[in-house]
């Protein structure tokens, strides 16, 4: 499986924006970049994801290196309810990919990221 | 997008005892998965769960201690067997399915908080 490397925490003021760096040197053509974090006593939730192109939503900006071997998650305004860990993903096509098109999910060990008042 | 109900969301059980968490899902689903997360820790992948066949178990993981139903498309259960202290984790069960924009993205429930003692 494609191994993502992030900071294991960040703080950031809110009101500001914050940059999530995620290295991913062994990432394959296919592989889509998924965002997921996971707020305290909960379930993971979907931020954004990615192939080639920076995206954006309007929960987050994803920015995505020309050799595709690193990406960003951009939080353009924190506020103290992104405090959270945040999970970069490769969604693993040639490992991953099961009969019935569906993918494996596997996470790394995330960034916690901390929003001070 | 679909959602995810969780059943017990926490337990504290006696070592040498099995519980059985159960996950339904609001739509049918192709596959189902399972994941652990230890305290403090990220999410690992125990198995995935396709409807009308046997689980595949992720290395480090078996059916004997974790075995894992799929009775029907928006069904899953996972048991925790003959559990010790070291079980003590969150559960969490997982789909993939359609987000907002036409790809698709992971859903998870709320978690089973386990405390074997």
């Amino acid at each position: 499986d494609a191994k993502t490397t992030q900071p294991n925490s960040m703080e950031s003021n809110e009101e500001e924006p914050v940059h999530l760096p995620c290295n991913h040197s062994t990432i394959s053509g296919t592989d889509y970049i998924h965002w997921y974090r996971q707020l305290p006593s909960q379930g993971p939730e979907y931020v954004i994801h990615g192939l080639t192109s920076n995206v954006n939503n309007r929960m987050a900006s994803l920015a995505i290196a020309e050799d595709r071997k690193s990406s960003t998650l951009i939080l353009h305004r924190a506020t103290l309810r992104d405090a959270a860990v945040y999970y970069c993903i490769l969604r693993d096509v040639k490992g991953g990919r099961l009969a019935s098109g569906t993918y494996k999910y596997i996470f790394g060990t995330g960034t916690r990221l901390k929003v001070l008042a | 997008s679909a959602v995810i109900s969780q059943k017990p969301s926490r337990d504290i059980c006696q070592r040498g005892t099995s519980l059985t968490i159960q996950c339904q899902v609001d739509s049918q689903v192709t596959m189902m998965f399972w994941y652990r997360q230890q305290p403090g820790q990220s999410l690992t992948l125990i198995a995935t769960a396709n409807q009308g066949s046997e689980a595949t178990y992720e290395s480090g993981f078996v059916i004997d201690k974790f075995p894992i139903s799929r009775p029907n498309l928006t069904f899953s259960t996972l048991t925790v067997s003959n559990m010790s202290p070291e079980d003590s984790s969150i559960y969490l069960c997982s789909v993939e399915d359609r987000g907002r924009g036409v790809d698709t993205e992971a859903f998870f429930g709320q978690g089973t908080r386990l405390t074997v003692v």
